[in-house]
């Protein structure tokens, strides 16, 4: 299902570097949402958007920041890249009152 | 903000059996709505059942059922009949009447052939 599309969906970067995750949907939908997966902690809330430059802030903002100009994208932005941030980054929309769909997830490693 | 909670970190079920998976969630919210995710080793999130507060009638899907109890807030997860396939992990989540959407950390299920 080509819905949600995610880039990169592998990534590498140095500590201290700023990073931007894409998130591109298709299906003109109000609501998107950052999340990452760590062992242990399941799916933690970054951040997510309920419109065009309307976004809240989730349970693990602290270190990111995400932008929405489009309805169509959702970025996530690293300002400054830290070990801790290393992870599976899915972003996912809310398609209609019963499902939340997900892209394939971004692997950000942090070196 | 609502919690979610996912006391198995793994489970064991031997093929044909069925297996229940538990979550319990917290939130003062009398509308939202309570989602159940299954994640294989290939990564991917998939949709498997939805149950909004409202409804009367515990959520079907298949094999899926989804044992709604909104007095003690739990929404287990029932899967009948479990096949090789199941062995993933799965993730209990909630959608609060902001649209706010939080996640367990999930139960990782082994069916045994």
């Amino acid at each position: 299902d080509a819905g949600i599309t995610q880039s990169p969906r592998h990534k590498v970067t140095e500590t201290g570097t700023p990073v931007t995750l894409r998130c591109h949907q298709t299906e003109n939908h109000r609501y998107m949402y950052w999340y990452r997966q760590d062992p242990g902690h399941g799916l933690r809330l970054i951040h997510y958007s309920y419109g065009v430059k309307d976004t809240d802030k989730g349970e693990v903002s602290d270190g990111y920041s995400v932008s929405r100009s489009k309805t169509e994208d959702f970025l996530l932005t690293l300002e400054s890249a830290t070990s801790s941030q290393t992870s599976v980054y899915f972003c996912a929309i809310k398609r209609g009152q019963t499902e939340a769909f997900f892209g394939q997830g971004t692997r950000l490693t942090v070196v | 903000a609502q919690k979610i909670t996912q006391t198995q970190p793994g489970m064991f079920v031997q093929e044909k059996e069925a297996v229940t998976l538990d979550c319990t969630y917290d939130t003062s919210d009398q509308s939202y709505g309570l989602f159940w995710y299954k994640q294989p080793s290939s990564g991917e999130m998939i949709f498997l059942i939805y149950q909004g507060s409202y409804d009367e009638q515990n959520a079907t899907e298949g094999r899926y059922s989804l044992n709604f109890q909104k007095a003690r807030k739990s929404a287990n997860l029932v899967i009948s009949a479990s096949q090789l396939g199941d062995s993933a992990m799965y993730f209990c989540a909630m959608r609060d009447y902001n649209n706010d959407m939080r996640f367990g950390a999930g139960t990782r299920l082994t069916v045994k052939p």
